[in-house]
């Protein structure tokens, strides 16, 4: 079936734009993660939702980050006022209630800020 | 809180050897543990689990780790390595029985199999 799909792959923008960055689950997953993975940072949570609410924000680095969840599907990641240290691949992982525990990876969308 | 160590950042092997990559984890309760492995230019994927019973689990791809409880570890093995297990490995843990939960990773070591 179809696994984890993230938009878009690749993003270069300039620093002090906003971005969003869109992720869809695997279809009947119920849980959904962003993760972040950077050079020198190695993979850091960001946050997850289950269903549309966000139990653990945790690990949003700043309040120029935030995602939203609708419909318990898509979810979109935004940064605003970008910058330079933004630059990581931001990757999206879901999970199904039975097997809660274990997640499933996105492609990853490559952000450049410059 | 959770965290975990990969003390191999690096590892290069020449293809049939063996391979053991560590992991060490820190946790006061009961985890679950994870190895994902990521070629290059492909997403992560997952490639074999532990949550209970049996410590040595099994994956894909002919890998298997082994959980020892006292010494807090979760190697992963293979008896014998292909070029195309050139990739990197995380290793993640999560905290177990708690419902969705986020995966603490390691640093990852990338593995280079010349063939």
């Amino acid at each position: 079936g179809a696994g984890v799909s993230q938009s878009p792959s690749n993003k270069v923008t300039e620093k002090g734009k906003d971005v969003e960055l869109r992720c869809d689950p695997i279809s009947g997953h119920t849980a959904l993660y962003w993760y972040r993975q950077s050079l020198g940072q190695g993979l850091e949570f960001l946050i997850y939702f289950q269903g549309n609410s966000a139990p653990d924000k945790s690990g949003l680095p700043s309040d120029r980050f935030s995602a939203e969840r609708t419909g318990g599907s898509v979810s979109t990641l935004t940064i605003q006022r970008t910058q330079q240290e933004d630059s990581a691949v931001y990757l999206c992982a879901s999970s199904r209630k039975r097997d809660q525990e274990t997640q499933y990876f996105g492609p990853g969308t490559r952000l450049l800020v410059l | 809180a959770q965290s975990v160590s990969q003390h191999n950042h690096h590892v290069i092997l020449s293809e049939a050897a063996s391979l053991e990559l560590g992991c060490n984890y820190s946790y006061g309760g009961t985890v679950n543990l994870f190895w994902y492995v990521q070629y290059p230019g492909q997403h992560l994927q997952l490639l074999l689990k532990y949550f209970s019973g049996d410590p040595l689990v099994k994956g894909i791809k002919g890998f298997e780790a082994e959980f020892i409880k006292s010494k807090f570890s979760f190697n992963l093995r293979k008896p014998s390595v292909q070029w195309s297990d050139t990739a990197e490995y995380f290793c993640a843990v999560n905290a177990a029985n708690t419902g969705f939960q986020k995966l603490v990773f390691g640093t990852g070591t990338r593995l280079l199999v010349s063939p």
